[in-house]
């Protein structure tokens, strides 16, 4: 089906693990973001890319690595999980840099809900 | 970092009310503001994308207009429907580039039947 699809849509894990978190979308979209959702924050940037293989920082990058080899998959890599993670990721993507149009915005995946132990 | 305020932060308002919410961003360096709605459980939607002070954009029930020189934008709801219950989301642009787009912590709106 077409659209944007995020897995696992939860996970539990332990404090120190690795865990990626999948992002995939059909549209073509150039551009791909991974967010976090924190109470009292809302939605944070950590990364996004603006093409394969062009990836850079957002507002909370730390402890978080990000590829993209593909233009339809952007992976998200906890490289040694803490309970600061703890949170709800989102993933999206346009066609265009959001605001260069008046109706290019971005799409958002259904989240993926993870918990560090 | 750019800040971003919502208010109110959240309201309750009966069936077939008009309501509106305020987004307030620093007026310096605006590129555009993008409004979303988010229902619980779900994945933010994408309602109006604004770029000139004066905009107005309309779709169905719910409008809003932005003033760039003064650093808001307000969403008005008119007739407010149970299905209107969502969180709003402002995410102002302080200037071109993907890692200038700040999201407010939004309006959560529940409607009563």
């Amino acid at each position: 089906d077409a659209g944007i699809t995020q897995s696992p849509r939860y996970k539990i894990t332990e404090t120190g693990r690795q865990v990626t978190l999948m992002c995939h979308q059909t549209w073509s979209h150039s551009y791909m973001f991974w967010y976090r959702q924190d109470l009292g924050h809302g939605l944070r940037l950590i990364y996004y890319s603006a093409a394969a293989d062009i990836t850079d920082k957002g507002e909370v990058p730390d402890g978080y690595v990000v590829s993209r080899s593909k233009t339809e998959n952007f992976p998200l890599t906890l490289e040694s999980a803490t309970r600061s993670q703890t949170s709800v990721y989102f993933c999206a993507s346009s066609g265009r840099l959001p605001g260069d149009s008046t109706t290019d915005t971005q799409y958002f995946g259904p989240g993926t809900r993870l918990t560090v132990l | 970092i750019l800040n971003v305020e919502q208010s109110p932060q959240s309201l309750h308002v009966q069936e077939g009310d008009s309501t509106n919410f305020t987004c307030s961003f620093p007026s310096s360096n605006f590129y555009a503001l993008h409004w979303y709605r988010w229902e619980t459980a779900k994945s933010p939607e994408a309602l109006f994308v604004m770029t000139l002070n004066g905009d107005e954009k309309k779709k169905g029930r719910i409008s809003a207009t932005l003033n760039t020189k003064e650093g808001y934008s307000y969403l008005y709801i008119k007739g407010s429907q149970p299905e209107d219950s969502a969180t709003y989301l402002c995410a102002p642009w302080g200037q071109t580039g993907a890692n200038n787009l700040f999201f407010g912590t939004g309006t959560r709106l529940t409607v009563i039947p």
